[in-house]
């Protein structure tokens, strides 16, 4: 069974920084882009960045650009989203997903919730 | 990057079909036959439920389906019930292995 489980969320000021953590389970991790996708309360779903299978490439949205890094082990099976310089609008719950070509996303984790906040 | 429009909400009674629209341009979904849908109950992590326009993932019943004409995607839930009610979201590929969703659409069923 494919299970994602992210972590890492929490309250933070802004211009401050977070490090969420998606631990994969159930599936060949190496062998799919990853991705984080947000949520901000009550809103709609936004993609935020996306790697390769093997690190070598990444992609961001054009909001989170110079302040968020996405990063992979594959050796740990894990996913990590690096947020730094936080905004009050970065506030979301974070979702984890394996993400087919990328055309898809096929199987998302339950999410973490960061709220940037004074 | 901008969002995909869809209709804030929508409605149906049970047994009814409802029709939810999902406009781009011609670089996302006009452009590429890579849109995917997503169901999402309140609280709980979006699902799959139809990718590569029409596609269905094991399990989705063939009540949902797709149709794709020009910059616009419509899911179509036939015999509507219950438990369809939710938030369903359209997303696109945008090239350069990015990706852009719809703001998103309630489904109420009456």
């Amino acid at each position: 069974e494919v299970q994602l489980v992210e972590s890492g969320g929490g309250l933070v000021q802004p211009g401050g920084s977070l490090r969420l953590s998606c631990e994969a389970s159930g599936f060949t991790f190496s062998s799919y882009f990853m991705s984080w996708v947000r949520q901000a309360p009550g809103k709609g779903l936004e993609w935020v960045a996306n790697i390769k299978k093997d690190g070598s490439d990444k992609y961001y949205v054009d909001s989170v650009k110079g302040r968020f890094t996405i990063s992979r082990d594959n050796a740990k099976n894990s996913l990590y989203l690096q947020l730094d310089s936080l905004r009050a609008e970065d506030t979301a719950v974070y979702y984890c997903a394996t993400q087919f070509g990328p055309r898809f996303f096929d199987y998302w984790g339950q999410g973490t919730l960061v709220t940037v906040s004074s | 990057q901008s969002a995909l429009t869809q209709p804030h909400s929508v409605s149906g009674s049970p047994g009814q079909s409802v029709t939810i629209s999902c406009t781009g341009t011609s670089s996302d979904v006009g452009g590429y036959d890579y849109v995917s849908w997503y169901q999402q109950h309140p609280g709980k992590a979006p699902k799959l439920i139809i990718y590569d326009v029409n596609k269905r993932p094991s399990g989705v019943p063939d009540r949902f389906s797709v149709s794709k004409s020009g910059n616009t995607a419509s899911l179509t839930i036939s015999g509507l019930q219950a438990e369809d009610e939710a938030d369903y979201y359209c997303c696109s590929y945008a090239g350069t292995y990015t990706v852009v969703f719809g703001g998103g659409t309630k489904l109420t069923v009456l």
